[in-house]
């Protein structure tokens, strides 16, 4: 599986947008970029995916460099409630791929 | 829409005991499965059922686990004997369909801790 790359951790105020980036250098031309979060004692929860358009829902938005290299998630305006580790994955296009987690983004949100 | 369900939410066993953890999908969900997430690590998937079928079991250690999804509907996940290093929360997911576009939703895991 294609790999990414993301910071440890980052920091925002909240109600202010947040920028989460990922590198993943070695995508192939049918993986999905997909971005999961996992709040303090539950399961990850899915928040978006795409292949190389920008795209948009009610929780955030996926940027994606022309390249795809890279991507960025954006939470317009965030809330305490965001404060979740982040996974950015690759994912395979076909049937029966995998969902393979790294370590991810931790984000805090200050008050 | 009632979300993935998991019981129990913890146990406590000391090691060489069992242990199974039950997990009921979403409804009409024919794709389920099963994660161990050691703390501080992403979840790692053990197993991937398509109906009562077992779709990928390679980083199931067989020696020790072991899982079914008899009916196509929900499932259990076993450890016998336990070992210290089995110590996580044990989470299961489930999807409408496998391939890459699809989203998979999980419930809100088991911790385990073995003594």
């Amino acid at each position: 599986d294609a790999k990414t790359t993301q910071p440890n951790s980052m920091e925002s105020n909240e109600e202010e947008p947040v920028h989460l980036p990922c590198n993943h250098s070695t995508i192939s031309g049918t993986d999905y970029i997909h971005w999961y979060r996992q709040l303090p004692s539950q399961g990850p929860e899915y928040v978006i995916h795409g292949l190389t358009s920008n795209v948009n829902n009610r929780m955030a938005s996926l940027a994606i460099a022309e390249d795809r290299k890279s991507s960025t998630l954006i939470l317009h305006r965030a809330t305490l409630r965001d404060a979740a580790v982040y996974y950015c994955i690759l994912r395979a296009y076909g049937a029966n791929s995998k969902l393979t987690f790294g370590k991810g983004i931790t984000l805090s949100v200050r008050p | 829409e009632a979300g993935v369900a998991q019981s129990p939410r913890y146990k406590i066993i000391e090691k060489r005991q069992s242990v199974a953890f039950w997990c009921n999908p979403i409804s009409g969900h024919a794709t389920l499965y099963w994660y161990q997430q050691i703390l501080g690590q992403g979840p790692k998937l053990l197993i991937q059922f398509q109906n009562n079928g077992v779709v990928d079991d390679s980083q199931l250690p067989k020696d020790r686990f072991s899982a079914e999804r008899l009916k196509g509907v929900d499932s259990t996940l076993k450890i016998q004997p336990a070992k210290l290093e089995d110590s996580a929360v044990y989470l299961c997911a489930s999807s409408s369909g496998t391939a890459g576009t699809y989203e998979q939703y999980f419930g809100p895991g088991t911790r385990l801790t073995v003594t």
